[in-house]
């Protein structure tokens, strides 16, 4: 998983709970963002990260914030989760050191399987 | 970015070449054609990409039309291992990072 560790893997939480969902990478690169995957839509962005203290949101911003401290870490909150964001979290990474192109290949983390009861 | 269209399902038998298609007839000039796939539990995994020449690495290799409306993503022996999902992505070298938008790409069955 090129140096993606998504923690945790697993996760039961109740509504109204906050949740912090952590992405480590130990490639260095300077881009990381958070997907969430549900059945029938795909991939859809959350967030994502241009550098440190850097991010903007995605498609699907609602009920999430992120913050990026360092460029290895990238995190994302459910300030109060919701039953709607019972999903599978994917955070990648991407790297414009290659040339313009290169941000367009994204590495994937195996994800975190959350449930909000 | 352009859109793009998939077949939602495909089967190929093991050993076969697996020819999977995408359209994305809005494409311009400066946009490049990525496939991703995600096998079952997993995340994505980058396979390749290209502009309007065909390509070849050691996972699969891209045939793009001439007038670039499609593509061809070709696994040219499919194992089991090669089940999974298949997104094809088009995008150019704009903004400052990239927003991919995956669709619900086409479902690859190999079978014995």
């Amino acid at each position: 998983d090129a140096g993606i560790t998504q923690s945790p893997r697993h996760k039961v939480t109740e509504t109204g709970t906050p949740v912090t969902l952590r992405c480590h990478q130990t490639e260095n690169h300077r881009y990381m963002y958070w997907y969430r995957q549900d059945p029938g839509h795909g991939l859809r962005l959350i967030h994502y990260s241009y550098g440190v203290k850097d991010t903007d949101k995605g498609e699907v911003s609602d009920g999430y914030s992120v913050s990026r401290s360092k460029t290895e870490d990238f995190l994302l909150t459910l300030e109060s989760a919701t039953s709607s964001q019972t999903s599978v979290y994917f955070c990648a990474i991407s790297d414009p050191r290659g040339g313009g192109l290169a941000k367009n290949i994204q590495y994937f983390g195996a994800g975190t399987r959350l449930s909000v009861l | 970015d352009a859109k793009t269209t998939q077949p939602t399902s495909m089967d190929c038998a093991e050993g076969r070449a697996a020819n999977l298609p995408c359209n994305h007839s809005t494409i311009s000039g400066n946009e490049y054609v990525y496939w991703y796939r995600q096998i079952h539990s997993q995340g994505p995994q980058y396979i390749i990409h290209g502009l309007k020449n065909n390509e070849t690495n050691e996972m699969a290799s891209l045939i793009i039309t001439e007038d670039r409306k499609s593509s061809t993503l070709i696994l040219p022996h499919a194992t089991l291992r090669d089940t999974a999902v298949y997104y094809c992505i088009v995008r150019g070298d704009t903004g400052t990072a990239s927003k991919l938008t995956f669709g619900t790409g086409t479902r690859l069955q190999v079978t014995l």
